[in-house]
């Protein structure tokens, strides 16, 4: 049984281009969140999806940020024209279902770099 | 707002000691509560997780404790080596949508 599988594990982008995100669930997992860690910060929360639809995404940036998870595939977290800024580490975590007491599962994340 | 601290922020100790690092939360409405590990570069390894109606956990030389009252968390580390030097992070799991919230985190170094 595969854990969370995200992909590319490494991705340069020159400023203004943009970025694309992906992540596989475990199997049997239909709720994913993304979380971002940027240079000597902690790790933030930024979207909680579940099949087709946005749950929470209180954490993500107003502008040039958007998720999805489509009903067949993988969550994309896509950010359009990307800054420096932007550089950072996204993992994703996915669990079963029943919030209160089953486990986040993390994928090996997605460490982007903005030249 | 719910937060999470911890202490120290980074710390240094000879191979073989105990230790104990600090995890305090401020909404003490929470679903869990997980300790992991990260080393430079790399992603998440879960260590521990307490369900909010626990007390603590045990795994080998780990143990964590929680005080949903009190707001805190302790991990304990018995006998440590130098493989056990990278950063503890801890997070509660809050239950207004179950996302994490991460504390900033331990840097632990465990010199030979």
């Amino acid at each position: 049984n595969a854990g969370v599988m995200q992909n590319p594990r490494h991705l340069v982008r020159r400023r203004g281009q943009e970025a694309r995100l992906r992540c596989s669930p475990m199997k049997g997992h239909s709720h994913v969140y993304w979380y971002r860690q940027l240079p000597e910060e902690g790790l933030k929360f930024m979207v909680y999806l579940q099949k087709e639809n946005i749950i929470d995404e209180s954490g993500m940036p107003k502008e040039r940020f958007s998720a999805e998870f489509p009903k067949e595939g993988p969550s994309i977290l896509r950010i359009q024209q990307v800054v420096r800024g932007d550089s950072a580490a996204y993992f994703c975590a996915s669990f079963r279902g029943e919030i209160s007491y089953n486990e986040q599962f993390f994928g090996p994340g997605t460490r982007l770099t903005v030249l | 707002k719910q937060e999470v601290t911890q202490i120290p922020a980074a710390l240094s100790v000879p191979e073989g000691e105990n230790l104990v690092l600090n995890c305090s939360f401020t909404d003490s409405a929470i679903y869990n509560l997980q300790w992991f590990r990260q080393d430079p570069g790399k992603g998440l390894t879960s260590l521990l997780l307490i369900q909010s109606s626990q007390r603590e956990q045990t795994s080998g030389r780990l143990n964590a404790s929680l005080d949903k009252s009190s707001g805190r968390s302790t991990l304990y580390i018995a006998a440590s080596q130098p493989g056990d030097s990278a950063t503890y992070l801890c997070a509660v799991r809050d239950n207004q949508g179950g996302k994490l919230i991460f504390g900033q985190g331990t840097e632990l170094s465990v010199k030979p």
